[in-house]
């Protein structure tokens, strides 16, 4: 069973840039039966769909994020990374990585989530 | 940008008794839909998809109908472990997105 575990900054002050990222464990993230997202959830309320990537490098965003938004990925070390510029407090939120199951589009397995809170 | 929209808001539901939550999609989804599940403090869990196939190890109480723009998620026997705020998740076109939650409580 494949595990994802988020890991970076828990506050990041405001304009500057919240970097993430996703160890993909247990599995190849080289695999073409799934993409690999971000999901974000500030706190007590709903979810939302920031953007994946596939292994090979395509990717899809969220048009409410994409101009500040990019995600990587890091085959060699079976990890995929989030970066988002220009935060402030609105971007406070529990951010999780998921597996995005590619012939259905839904998030069948998620990380555990890390909150980051934009503060000075 | 489709835009599901759940309802209630909350649903209080006695020990083994059922628990019907809607979701409306904006637009047609045709099947395109998924529910989650998400209990305090843990990342959600991907219960249905494809508005009706429950996702590995989901227990048989809880079954998703629908198609179009209308879907309903149903529990048939609420036990307490249920408790939890429920989205629903359309995937017929990008970008994804989600419902803004049912959270069902213990009456």
């Amino acid at each position: 069973q494949q595990q994802l575990q988020e890991s970076g900054p828990g506050l990041v002050k405001p304009s500057e840039t919240l970097s993430l990222t996703c160890t993909v464990s247990g599995g190849s993230i080289s695999t073409t039966h799934y993409y690999w997202g971000w999901i974000r959830q500030p706190p007590g309320k709903g979810l939302e769909w920031i953007g994946n990537i596939y292994y090979s490098g395509g990717t899809y965003y969220n048009p409410s994020l994409r101009s500040r938004v990019s995600i990587s990925v890091d085959t060699s070390k079976n990890q995929f990374s989030l970066r988002l510029n220009s935060v402030t407090a609105a971007d406070t939120a529990i951010y999780y990585c998921a597996r995005l199951v590619s012939t259905v589009t839904t998030f069948d397995n998620w990380g555990q989530g890390t909150l980051v809170t934009v503060s000075s | 940008e489709i835009v599901p929209t759940q309802s209630p808001a909350t649903l209080s539901v006695s020990p083994g008794e059922r628990a019907t939550l809607s979701c409306r999609a904006s637009q047609s989804i045709s099947s395109n839909l998924a529910w989650y599940q998400q209990k305090p403090g843990q990342a959600p869990r991907l219960l249905i998809y494809g508005a009706s196939t429950r996702a590995t190890g989901i227990p048989a109480r809880f079954s998703g109908s629908g198609s179009g723009r209308e879907f309903t998620l149903t529990i048939s026997s609420l036990q307490s472990e249920d408790v939890a705020v429920y989205y629903c998740q359309q995937y017929n076109n990008w970008p994804l997105t989600f419902g803004g939650g049912t959270k069902v409580e213990i009456k």
